[in-house]
C-alpha cells in the first residue's frame, strides 16, 4: 500500500528554526507537497517539490530527494501563528491513470514564547 | 476570488439516517475531490472528478456513500444509512487540473451518535 511517515509532535520556540521530515513508501509517486491545517480550520497549500532539491517560499522551504524517499519542510524565524498541524502529502499516478494525493497523519507544531 | 464552499458546516444526526453534503468548487475548477479526515488523521481521498465524470472512486465505501457533479460544477455527497464510524470532517477540494494546487473548503463536521 501507499503510505508516509511523519513525527507526530514536534514542539520549538519562537523565531526558532524547525524542520519536519516526511519518508514515503509509494508506488506512481509524482511529487511531494506540503498543506498547513490550524485546528477547525481547512488545510491550506504551502510547497511542492516536483523535482528534486530545495525550494523556497519566504519562510518556508521544502526539500526532495526521490532516490532517498524522503523530504522535509523547513520553517525558519518561527511565529506563535505557525502552530498547527502539518500533512506531508504525496502526488500520485493511480492505476487509472488519476493523479492525486496520498497524505500523512501529519505532524503537530506547537511554537512557544 | 472565492474560495471552496461547503454547507452544513456541521451536522449531528443518529446511525443508520442519511445525510447529504454540498460543495460548490472555485469557478473554473475541473477538478473536484471529497476526503473524510478522521480526528488525528490525513485526509482520505474518497472521490475524485474531471469535470462530471468519476476519476478514481476506489475509497469510497459504495454500499452506503454516493457522490455526483452537477453539470461539472457543484457536487452532492451522501451518506445512507449512516455508521458512528462515520463521524469525521468531509472536505471539499478544487483545484484547476489534477496537477494543480488543490484549494480546500472549510469542511463539514459529522457527528454520528
Amino acid at each position: 500500500g501507499q503510505s508516509l511517515e511523519q513525527p507526530s509532535e514536534v514542539t520549538a520556540v519562537e523565531g526558532a528554526i524547525v524542520q519536519i521530515n516526511c519518508t514515503y513508501q509509494t508506488s506512481g509517486f509524482y511529487g511531494l507537497s506540503w498543506y498547513q491545517q490550524h485546528d477547525g480550520g481547512a488545510p491550506t497549500f504551502l510547497s511542492y517539490n516536483g523535482l528534486d532539491g530545495l525550494e523556497e517560499t519566504g519562510r518556508f522551504s521544502s526539500f526532495l530527494s526521490r532516490s532517498d524517499s524522503y523530504g522535509y519542510l523547513l520553517l525558519q524565524e518561527l511565529q506563535m501563528k505557525d502552530s498547527a498541524s502539518y500533512f506531508c502529502a504525496a502526488l500520485l499516478i493511480s492505476s487509472g491513470s488519476a493523479r492525486q494525493l496520498t497524505f500523512g497523519s501529519g505532524t503537530q507544531l506547537t511554537v512557544l514564547p | 476570488e472565492a474560495g471552496v464552499a461547503q454547507s452544513p458546516r456541521y451536522k449531528i444526526i443518529e446511525k443508520r439516517q442519511s445525510v447529504a453534503f454540498w460543495c460548490n468548487p472555485i469557478s473554473g475548477h475541473a477538478t473536484l475531490y471529497w476526503y473524510q479526515q478522521i480526528l488525528g488523521q490525513g485526509p482520505k481521498l474518497l472521490i475524485q472528478f474531471q469535470n462530471n465524470g468519476v476519476v478514481d472512486d476506489s475509497q469510497l465505501p459504495k454500499d452506503r456513500f454516493s457522490a455526483e457533479r452537477l453539470k461539472g460544477v457543484d457536487s452532492t455527497l451522501k451518506i445512507q444509512p449512516a455508521k458512528l464510524e462515520d463521524s469525521a470532517v468531509y472536505l471539499c477540494a478544487s483545484s484547476l487540473g489534477q496537477d494543480e494546487t488543490q484549494y480546500f473548503g472549510p469542511g463539514t463536521r459529522l457527528l454520528v451518535l
